[in-house]
């Protein structure tokens, strides 16, 4: 039973540039949410997508965008990056249980 | 608003003898609290649990935590612990409001097993 894999291991990029982050859910699950963890901090929530909608979103700006595809991977979309969105972006996947099931992450640096 | 606190940034303890790493939480409502361990580099791994029922909730690897309503902490333990068991603990609870379900975690406490 495949768990929760995200796309790319690591990222550099540039300010001011775009990136997009890839997820694919654990098998039966239906809910994708995205986490930043800042260096030394716990994980913030960003948004979570439920039926290709987004339902619920955390104290992100609009640069940070997503989706949901009909087989319920996802992706993350930042746009005009900063230097302080360097982190580790971890997605979650869950289906009707309150505890979700997390991916290893990708490691975005900006410089 | 829904918080976790985690007192200790780090935890020190002997392989073999029994370890603690704290939480205490604040919610509207009944609580829904969970622990997470994190391994270098790697993502975040589920440990336990606990939404009703018993206060002592048992998890993988040999974790329990005991869940303490009248000081509402909710502390992770282990009887004995191992050279392997170092790695960071996340404290988490869910946040219900809006009608759906995202989890507000602690900042962490770094776990430090010496042989």
């Amino acid at each position: 039973d495949a768990g929760v894999t995200q796309s790319p291991t690591h990222l550099i990029k540039t300010r001011g540039q775009q990136v997009t982050l890839r997820c694919s859910p654990k098998s039966g699950h239906d809910t994708v949410s995205w986490y930043q963890q800042a260096l030394g901090q716990g994980p913030q929530f960003i948004f979570q997508y439920y039926e290709e909608e987004e339902r619920q979103r955390g104290n992100f700006p609009d640069r940070f965008s997503g989706h949901q595809f009909p087989n319920y991977s996802s992706e993350l979309n930042v746009n005009a990056l900063l230097l302080g969105d360097s982190a580790l972006y971890l997605c979650a996947s869950s289906r009707q249980v309150p505890e979700q099931y997390f991916g290893p992450g990708t490691r975005l640096t900006v410089t | 608003a829904q918080s976790v606190a985690q007192p200790e940034d780090q935890v020190n303890v002997a392989e073999g003898n029994p370890l603690t790493v704290k939480c205490t939480y604040s919610v509207s409502g009944n609580p829904y609290l969970f622990w997470y361990v994190q391994y270098p580099n790697r993502g975040l791994q589920f440990l336990l649990k606990y939404i009703t029922g018993d206060n002592l909730v048992k998890g993988s690897y040999g974790f329990e935590a005991e869940f303490n309503k009248s000081q509402t902490s909710f502390h992770l333990k282990k009887p004995s612990a191992l050279v392997s068991d170092s790695a960071l603990y996340f404290c988490a609870v869910r946040d219900s409001s809006g009608g759906y379900n995202k989890l507000i975690f602690g900042a962490g406490t770094r776990l430090a097993v010496h042989p």
